[in-house]
């Protein structure tokens, strides 16, 4: 089974500030980790997405992430905030190669993050 | 590429109506997943279609809900009765992978229907 723990319902930064959001998992099996983003009244869109190759995942519009084994994290950031990246931020969790139903993706609660000018 | 296009945008009903929600998939897709979003249990899978055939319905709530997914190109998700207690948005996600449980495939969500029930 998997679990994703988002800490934090809600980052405020300002435009230009460094942005981090928080995504810690839980799995049996390796995983799979991805980030969704949602904009108001849209579906969510992949942002990123780490699937054993290389830990450092580079993402679209300037995001990446760390899988860190250790510490069983996932967080994203990105160096300088813009006003567009305002919206709600997803972790995900699948079961990665393990079979079986490796195509469940177990979302967290989501983190609004909010930039102000 | 259109996306995944998911009709209606906005559904109001009440209580004890019979709702029906569309999915138009993108086309060359074989995966179809059905999900349900609330402020208080977040997103949850309802149910996962492969090569139009229903693998996992384990998150269909009860025996209220019901999926189909008649071929490539459509699924519904069907409410009947409707109670206020489903009201949330749902959001259809399609995603192509060679094998059909390859997790690494990126799902690509719908706009999502917000449904309403009074």
């Amino acid at each position: 089974a998997q679990s994703v723990t988002q800490l934090g319902s809600h980052v405020s930064v300002s435009e230009g500030a460094l942005v981090l959001l928080r995504c810690n998992y839980s799995s049996s099996v390796p995983p799979y980790l991805f980030w969704y983003v949602q904009y108001p009244n849209q579906g969510l869109q992949l942002l990123l997405k780490y699937t054993s190759a290389a830990t450092l995942v580079k993402g679209i519009n300037g995001f990446e992430a760390e899988f860190k084994k250790s510490e069983t994290s996932f967080h994203l950031t990105k160096p300088s905030a813009h006003m567009s990246d305002a919206a709600e931020y997803f972790c995900a969790v699948s079961g990665g190669r393990s079979g079986g139903s490796n195509y469940k993706l177990t979302f967290g609660k989501g983190t609004l993050l909010t930039v102000n000018p | 590429d259109a996306g995944v296009i998911q009709s209606p945008r906005h559904e109001v009903t009440e209580m004890g109506q019979e709702v029906t929600l569309r999915c138009k998939p993108i086309s060359g897709h074989n995966s179809l997943f059905w999900y349900r979003q609330t402020m208080m249990r977040g997103l949850e899978l309802l149910i996962y279609f492969n090569n139009n055939v229903p693998i996992d319905d384990s998150g269909m709530p009860e025996d209220r809900f019901s999926a189909k997914m008649p071929n490539a190109s459509f699924s519904t998700l069907k409410i009947q009765p409707s109670e206020p207690r489903d009201s949330a948005v749902y959001f259809c996600a399609s995603s192509f992978g060679a094998s059909g449980r390859n997790l690494a495939d990126t799902q690509y969500f719908g706009p999502g229907t917000r449904l309403t029930v009074l």
